[in-house]
Protein backbone atom coordinates (compact mmCIF):
# COMPACT_ATOMS: atom_id res chain seq x y z
CA UNK A 1 0.00 0.00 0.00
CA UNK A 2 0.97 3.57 -0.18
CA UNK A 3 3.35 5.23 2.45
CA UNK A 4 2.97 8.93 4.43
CA UNK A 5 5.42 9.30 6.93
CA UNK A 6 5.86 12.23 9.03
CA UNK A 7 8.40 14.00 11.09
CA UNK A 8 8.80 14.47 13.26
CA UNK A 9 7.16 11.19 15.42
CA UNK A 10 7.17 13.41 18.92
CA UNK A 11 8.34 16.92 19.67
CA UNK A 12 8.07 18.70 23.08
CA UNK A 13 8.44 22.36 23.19
CA UNK A 14 7.95 25.12 24.94
CA UNK A 15 5.13 27.36 25.16
CA UNK A 16 5.07 30.34 23.04
CA UNK A 17 7.22 28.50 20.41
CA UNK A 18 6.38 27.09 17.11
CA UNK A 19 6.14 23.88 15.47
CA UNK A 20 6.36 22.55 12.04
CA UNK A 21 5.26 19.01 11.56
CA UNK A 22 5.87 17.53 7.51
CA UNK A 23 3.86 15.24 5.81
CA UNK A 24 5.41 13.11 2.92
CA UNK A 25 3.70 11.19 0.78
CA UNK A 26 6.28 8.68 -0.46
CA UNK A 27 5.89 6.57 -3.21
CA UNK A 28 2.54 8.40 -4.83
CA UNK A 29 1.61 12.11 -5.55
CA UNK A 30 -1.14 13.46 -3.26
CA UNK A 31 -3.38 16.26 -4.79
CA UNK A 32 -5.23 16.71 -1.35
CA UNK A 33 -3.48 16.12 2.24
CA UNK A 34 -5.35 16.26 5.59
CA UNK A 35 -4.50 17.32 9.18
CA UNK A 36 -6.12 15.83 11.48
CA UNK A 37 -5.89 15.82 15.69
CA UNK A 38 -6.84 13.11 17.70
CA UNK A 39 -7.39 13.21 21.42
CA UNK A 40 -6.81 9.97 23.78
CA UNK A 41 -9.26 7.18 22.63
CA UNK A 42 -11.02 9.69 20.63
CA UNK A 43 -11.85 9.57 17.15
CA UNK A 44 -9.87 11.75 14.59
CA UNK A 45 -11.00 15.55 13.94
CA UNK A 46 -10.47 16.44 10.58
CA UNK A 47 -8.85 20.53 11.12
CA UNK A 48 -8.39 20.80 7.36
CA UNK A 49 -7.98 19.92 4.10
CA UNK A 50 -5.08 21.51 1.99
CA UNK A 51 -4.85 21.11 -2.11
CA UNK A 52 -1.01 21.24 -3.78
CA UNK A 53 -0.69 24.69 -4.59
CA UNK A 54 -3.81 26.44 -2.92
CA UNK A 55 -4.93 27.61 0.14
CA UNK A 56 -5.85 24.93 2.59
CA UNK A 57 -10.10 25.13 3.84
CA UNK A 58 -10.24 25.04 7.46
CA UNK A 59 -13.07 23.21 9.46
CA UNK A 60 -15.07 25.15 11.53
CA UNK A 61 -13.43 26.06 14.59
CA UNK A 62 -10.00 25.77 13.60
CA UNK A 63 -8.01 28.86 13.82
CA UNK A 64 -6.00 28.92 10.59
CA UNK A 65 -3.71 31.87 11.95
CA UNK A 66 -2.79 29.54 14.76
CA UNK A 67 -2.62 26.30 12.65
CA UNK A 68 -0.65 27.01 9.15
CA UNK A 69 -1.02 24.76 6.34
CA UNK A 70 1.40 24.91 2.89
CA UNK A 71 1.14 22.33 0.53
CA UNK A 72 4.03 23.47 -1.45
CA UNK A 73 4.25 20.25 -3.84
CA UNK A 74 2.52 16.58 -4.84
CA UNK A 75 4.49 14.78 -2.21
CA UNK A 76 4.54 17.12 1.02
CA UNK A 77 2.61 19.56 3.12
CA UNK A 78 3.47 20.62 6.13
CA UNK A 79 1.55 21.95 9.34
CA UNK A 80 3.20 24.73 11.55
CA UNK A 81 1.52 24.88 15.24
CA UNK A 82 2.26 28.73 15.70
CA UNK A 83 2.71 30.08 19.35
CA UNK A 84 1.88 27.10 20.60
CA UNK A 85 0.04 26.57 24.55
CA UNK A 86 -0.58 23.61 26.60
CA UNK A 87 -3.92 23.23 25.21
CA UNK A 88 -2.37 22.48 21.63
CA UNK A 89 -0.60 19.03 22.96
CA UNK A 90 -2.09 16.58 21.21
CA UNK A 91 -1.71 13.80 18.61
CA UNK A 92 -1.56 15.20 15.27
CA UNK A 93 -1.91 12.67 12.18
CA UNK A 94 -1.98 13.74 8.48
CA UNK A 95 -3.41 11.44 5.58
CA UNK A 96 -2.78 12.13 1.68
CA UNK A 97 -5.20 11.33 -1.07
CA UNK A 98 -4.10 9.73 -4.57
CA UNK A 99 -4.47 11.43 -7.82
CA UNK A 100 -7.80 9.62 -8.62
CA UNK A 101 -10.97 10.89 -7.35
CA UNK A 102 -12.41 8.97 -4.31
CA UNK A 103 -9.14 6.89 -3.89
CA UNK A 104 -8.63 6.10 -0.15
CA UNK A 105 -6.42 8.02 2.55
CA UNK A 106 -3.54 6.91 3.40
CA UNK A 107 -2.52 8.01 6.98
CA UNK A 108 1.00 9.23 8.25
CA UNK A 109 1.90 7.26 11.78
CA UNK A 110 1.53 10.51 13.67
CA UNK A 111 3.12 13.24 15.46
CA UNK A 112 2.76 13.53 19.34
CA UNK A 113 3.16 17.44 20.35
CA UNK A 114 3.60 18.22 23.81
CA UNK A 115 3.74 21.65 25.07
CA UNK A 116 5.13 22.39 28.47
CA UNK B 1 -24.76 16.08 12.47
CA UNK B 2 -23.15 12.78 12.81
CA UNK B 3 -22.34 11.27 9.10
CA UNK B 4 -21.19 8.02 10.39
CA UNK B 5 -22.48 6.19 13.52
CA UNK B 6 -20.54 3.49 15.13
CA UNK B 7 -20.94 1.17 17.50
CA UNK B 8 -20.14 -0.36 19.84
CA UNK B 9 -17.76 2.10 21.53
CA UNK B 10 -15.69 -1.32 22.92
CA UNK B 11 -16.00 -4.69 22.75
CA UNK B 12 -14.03 -7.57 24.52
CA UNK B 13 -13.94 -11.29 22.83
CA UNK B 14 -12.57 -14.18 24.00
CA UNK B 15 -9.61 -15.18 21.47
CA UNK B 16 -11.31 -17.24 18.75
CA UNK B 17 -14.16 -15.33 18.74
CA UNK B 18 -15.88 -13.54 16.15
CA UNK B 19 -16.49 -9.34 16.62
CA UNK B 20 -18.89 -7.72 14.79
CA UNK B 21 -18.43 -3.78 14.55
CA UNK B 22 -21.39 -1.79 12.59
CA UNK B 23 -21.80 1.30 11.33
CA UNK B 24 -24.50 3.49 9.72
CA UNK B 25 -24.57 6.28 7.69
CA UNK B 26 -26.85 8.91 6.42
CA UNK B 27 -25.91 10.35 2.76
CA UNK B 28 -26.70 8.22 0.56
CA UNK B 29 -24.07 9.72 -1.96
CA UNK B 30 -21.20 8.22 -0.41
CA UNK B 31 -19.97 5.86 -2.21
CA UNK B 32 -16.57 3.76 -0.47
CA UNK B 33 -16.40 2.64 2.67
CA UNK B 34 -13.20 1.69 4.55
CA UNK B 35 -12.35 0.51 7.50
CA UNK B 36 -8.95 1.58 9.64
CA UNK B 37 -6.98 -0.23 12.20
CA UNK B 38 -5.09 1.57 14.78
CA UNK B 39 -2.59 0.76 17.14
CA UNK B 40 -1.89 3.27 20.42
CA UNK B 41 0.33 5.48 19.21
CA UNK B 42 0.15 4.79 15.19
CA UNK B 43 -1.55 6.35 12.51
CA UNK B 44 -4.53 4.63 11.11
CA UNK B 45 -4.00 2.00 8.63
CA UNK B 46 -6.46 0.78 5.76
CA UNK B 47 -7.93 -2.44 6.57
CA UNK B 48 -10.15 -3.01 4.29
CA UNK B 49 -12.84 -1.47 1.74
CA UNK B 50 -15.94 -1.59 0.23
CA UNK B 51 -17.68 -0.19 -2.64
CA UNK B 52 -21.49 -0.28 -2.85
CA UNK B 53 -22.15 -2.39 -6.21
CA UNK B 54 -21.48 -5.51 -3.63
CA UNK B 55 -22.66 -6.50 -0.49
CA UNK B 56 -19.92 -8.33 1.11
CA UNK B 57 -15.91 -8.14 0.58
CA UNK B 58 -13.34 -10.62 2.51
CA UNK B 59 -9.68 -10.20 2.95
CA UNK B 60 -8.22 -12.64 4.85
CA UNK B 61 -9.89 -13.21 8.21
CA UNK B 62 -11.59 -9.35 7.91
CA UNK B 63 -14.95 -8.88 6.24
CA UNK B 64 -17.47 -6.28 5.34
CA UNK B 65 -20.71 -6.99 4.76
CA UNK B 66 -22.65 -4.04 3.12
CA UNK B 67 -26.50 -3.57 3.49
CA UNK B 68 -27.26 -0.58 1.29
CA UNK B 69 -30.63 -0.34 1.46
CA UNK B 70 -30.38 0.07 5.44
CA UNK B 71 -27.02 2.01 5.15
CA UNK B 72 -25.17 -0.43 6.88
CA UNK B 73 -21.85 -1.89 6.73
CA UNK B 74 -20.03 -3.85 9.92
CA UNK B 75 -16.80 -5.36 10.11
CA UNK B 76 -16.15 -9.02 10.82
CA UNK B 77 -13.07 -10.41 12.20
CA UNK B 78 -12.79 -14.49 12.21
CA UNK B 79 -10.60 -15.80 14.31
CA UNK B 80 -9.72 -13.01 16.33
CA UNK B 81 -6.27 -13.04 17.94
CA UNK B 82 -4.49 -10.76 20.60
CA UNK B 83 -2.54 -9.20 18.25
CA UNK B 84 -5.90 -7.52 16.63
CA UNK B 85 -6.79 -5.77 19.73
CA UNK B 86 -6.63 -2.25 18.84
CA UNK B 87 -9.10 0.91 17.85
CA UNK B 88 -11.13 0.56 14.23
CA UNK B 89 -12.49 2.86 12.54
CA UNK B 90 -15.52 3.21 10.10
CA UNK B 91 -16.04 5.83 7.28
CA UNK B 92 -17.84 6.77 4.55
CA UNK B 93 -17.07 8.97 1.58
CA UNK B 94 -17.43 10.92 -1.44
CA UNK B 95 -14.75 12.25 -3.60
CA UNK B 96 -12.34 13.80 -0.96
CA UNK B 97 -14.85 14.26 1.88
CA UNK B 98 -14.42 11.88 4.06
CA UNK B 99 -16.58 10.79 7.41
CA UNK B 100 -15.53 8.60 10.13
CA UNK B 101 -16.59 6.44 13.41
CA UNK B 102 -15.99 7.42 16.57
CA UNK B 103 -14.29 4.04 16.89
CA UNK B 104 -14.63 0.70 18.29
CA UNK B 105 -11.71 -0.12 20.83
CA UNK B 106 -11.46 -4.07 20.82
CA UNK B 107 -9.68 -6.22 23.11
CA UNK B 108 -9.05 -9.91 22.12
CA UNK B 109 -8.59 -11.74 25.56
CA UNK B 110 -5.86 -15.08 25.12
Amino acid sequence: GAVVSQHPSRVICKSGTSVKIECRSLDFQATTMFWYRQFPKQSLMLMATSNEGSKATYEQGVEKDKFLINHASLTLSTLTVTSAHPEDSSFYICSAEGRRAGETQYFGPGTRLLVL
Amino acid sequence: QQQVKQSPQSLIVQKGGIPIINCAYENTAFDYFPWYQQFPGKGPALLIAIRPDVSEKKEGRFTISFNKSAKQFSLHIMDSQPGDSATYFCAASKGNQFYFGTGTSLTVIP
